[in-house]
């Protein structure tokens, strides 16, 4: 499986900022998502990053609030925007395998004050 | 629309006392069915895919089979470092999108 690592692990921010989270795969790999947990809950996907082309966004979550960037293969960025203590949660990227397996980050724990 | 339960929410063990975790799914063609492990602030760690009734698979103390309906995860003399959140996820035919449950919670005691 994939070694995936996240930036940072986890922050306190300020209501109203932004904050962007890195995430890097040590493989080249097609298929990227990002998921939110909010405390107590399971996961949801919050959208797929796909190279060369824009997100594609789960219903509920908007690219104005969560901007994705998915530069190459190995790599893809989220930005949590004008945050609210409602954004508390831990945010996860994962990968696809070839086997249709999805491999998951360590997390970034967020805490919005 | 897809559904994952899983039960029960929360399981306590007494070392070397084996139980079972449930989870039911109504899924439109189902693709696979997955097992993650989760520690406290860290990310879901993979232990199996299921993808027909009738499947099993095994892991050290863990295994899991699959009917049209459910799963479970059966944990056979577990041991406190199989305390842990154990999530249930399906994966449909038709896309990527995996739909998770809400996870059952495992405590053992020594």
């Amino acid at each position: 499986s994939a070694v995936i690592s996240q930036k940072p692990s986890r922050d306190i921010c300020q209501r109203g900022t932004s904050l962007t989270i890195q995430c890097q795969v040590d493989s080249q790999v097609t298929m990227m998502f990002w998921y939110r947990q909010q405390p107590g809950q399971s996961l949801t996907l919050i959208a797929t990053a796909n190279q060369g082309s824009e997100a594609t966004y789960e219903s509920g979550f908007v690219i104005d609030k969560f901007p994705i960037s998915r530069p190459n293969l190995t790599f893809s960025t989220l930005t949590v925007s004008n945050m609210s203590p409602e954004d508390s949660s831990i945010y996860l990227c994962s990968v696809g395998s070839s086997a249709n397996e999805q491999f998951f980050g360590p997390g970034t724990r967020l805490t919005v004050l | 629309e897809d559904q994952v339960t899983q039960s029960p929410e929360a399981l306590r063990l007494q070392e070397g006392e084996s139980s079972s975790l449930n989870c039911s799914y109504t899924v439109s063609g189902l693709r696979g069915l997955f097992w993650y492990r989760q520690d406290p602030g860290k990310g879901p760690e993979f232990l199996f895919t299921l993808y027909s009734a009738g499947e099993e698979k095994e892991k050290e103390r863990l295994k899991a089979t699959l009917t049209k309906k459910e799963s479970f995860l059966h944990i056979t003399a577990p041991k406190p470092e199989d305390s842990a959140t154990y999530l249930c996820a399906v994966h449909r035919s038709n896309d990527y999108k995996l739909s998770f449950g809400a996870g059952t919670t495992v405590t053992v005691r020594a």
